[in-house]
């Protein structure tokens, strides 16, 4: 059984264009989480979400909106998509947030290209 | 940027060696982790270390933590070709859930 996925696995898309990255983790974790991964491989947080309820915000531009259906999911909507978006996103959770926050479970990537 | 740094960027080494990586970070931490990556795929937890512990090991891993240093270093004794992998680590600090990670030490082990 996977434990966090997240659809698709690739996106190629034009520039201006709305697309979203769903994730689903089955660990029963209270924290969902995206991160960016850029084509020099720094792996940076975007997004912090804790029972539905958004917690870290990393100055990420509003182009992008995380929604958090219940704690089992965080999708990942982007709008006007821009080149420099293109980037492997990951989704991550963990079962505690605050002072207990510990291993972080990772899904397989969505690889986003945008041109 | 509060990004740490790894050492060395990239590794190559004969199956059988000892593969050894090197973190800094730059602010007061909770804990430390390590992470590996397969080319193509998603992270995958190695180990954690408190900011109290100074060594920890796992089966072919030791990692140490030098708090006044800041740094911590991964140690891979008898590397296989399976090990293969970038290999990031991640600091979390007190009260924050957020990990912030290196940029990550490229490992090649060659049968």
């Amino acid at each position: 059984d996977t434990a966090v996925s997240q659809t698709p696995k690739y996106l190629v898309t034009q520039m201006g264009n709305d697309k979203s990255i769903k994730c689903e983790q089955n660990l029963g974790h209270d924290t969902m989480y995206w991160y960016k991964q850029d084509s020099k491989k720094f792996l940076k947080i975007m997004f912090s979400y804790n029972n539905k309820e958004l917690i870290i915000n990393e100055t990420v531009p509003n182009r992008f909106s995380p929604k958090s259906p219940d704690k089992a999911h965080l999708n990942l909507h982007i709008n006007s998509l821009e080149l420099g978006d293109s980037a492997v996103y990951f989704c991550a959770s963990s079962q505690a947030s605050g002072p207990l926050a510990e291993t972080q479970y990772f899904g397989p990537g969505t690889r986003l290209l945008v041109l | 940027s509060q990004q740490g740094e790894e050492d060395p960027q990239a590794l190559s080494i004969q199956e059988g060696e000892n593969a050894t990586m090197n973190c800094s970070y730059k602010t007061s931490i909770n804990n430390l982790q390590w992470y590996r990556q397969n080319s193509g795929r998603g992270l995958v937890h190695l180990i954690l270390i408190r900011s109290n512990e100074r060594e920890k090991h796992s089966g072919r891993l030791r990692v140490t933590l030098d708090t006044s240093k800041k740094s911590s270093s991964l140690l891979i004794t008898a590397s296989r070709a399976a090990d293969t992998a970038s290999y990031f680590c991640a600091t979390s600090r007190y009260n924050t859930d957020k990990l912030i990670f290196g940029t990550g030490t490229r490992l090649q082990v060659f049968p």
